[in-house]
């Protein structure tokens, strides 16, 4: 059982340059969504998406992207990547927003450092 | 708006003792109420939820939640705590309420159990 599987798990980049942050789940999970970790500040949603090419905002969209073309993928990109977004990034998903499916699954987390 | 908050940064418990990590939200409506644990350099884990039904909850590994509605609470519960509990623990609420709002997540709070 894969679950939710992030990759890479640590990635470094300098300010200015772009990169993606790729998720998949094999789960068949309707509801997928980003968030990201500081300390201190608990999890903040990025990005989210429902089902296949239906995505979101969360609370902290500014200087990311997300589209879902599949069920199985949602990937994040950097445009341009900031000292700000030095951060651990989780992807999770749910078999439904709401109701009794509606705890998340995450992945093991990728930690970006923007130099 | 929906909140949480999570009033204590670090809780240190000797092995055997009972614990308590305190949860408090906020919604408009109902809340959809989980606790979730994340152990070093992993993703998060769901340890329980409330929707509706007893205010007892229990999850995984003896963890218990007390949903108390006229204090807003939501506190997480062991009669016997491990060392292997020590761990970050997270509390987070959603508005039953309002389909589109996303899962808001405490701030966190490290659980030391010591032997």
């Amino acid at each position: 059982n894969a679950g939710v599987t992030q990759t890479p798990k640590f990635q470094v980049l300098k300010t200015g340059q772009s990169m993606t942050l790729q998720c998949a789940q094999d789960m068949n999970h309707e509801y997928m969504s980003w968030y990201r970790q500081d300390p201190g500040m608990g999890l903040r949603l990025i990005h989210y998406s429902v089902g296949a090419g239906i995505t979101d905002q969360g609370e902290v969209p500014n200087g990311y992207n997300v589209s879902r073309s599949t069920t199985e993928d949602f990937p994040l990109r950097l445009l341009s990547a900031a000292p700000s977004q030095t951060s651990v990034y989780f992807c999770a998903s749910s078999y439904s927003l709401f109701g009794e499916g509606g705890e998340l699954f995450f992945g093991e987390g990728s930690r970006l450092t923007v130099l | 708006a929906q909140s949480v908050a999570q009033p204590e940064d670090q809780v240190n418990v000797a092995e055997g003792n009972p614990l308590t990590v305190k949860c408090t939200y906020s919604v408009s409506g109902n809340p959809y109420l989980f606790w979730y644990v994340q152990y070093p350099n992993r993703g998060l884990q769901f340890l329980l939820k409330y929707i509706t039904g007893d205010n007892l909850v229990k999850g995984s590994y003896g963890f218990e939640a007390e949903f108390n509605k006229s204090q807003t609470s939501f506190h997480l519960k062991k009669p016997s705590a491990l060392v292997s509990d020590s761990a970050l623990y997270f509390c987070a609420v959603r508005d039953m309420r309002v389909r589109t709002r996303q899962l808001t997540f405490g701030s966190g709070t490290q659980l030391t159990v010591l032997p």
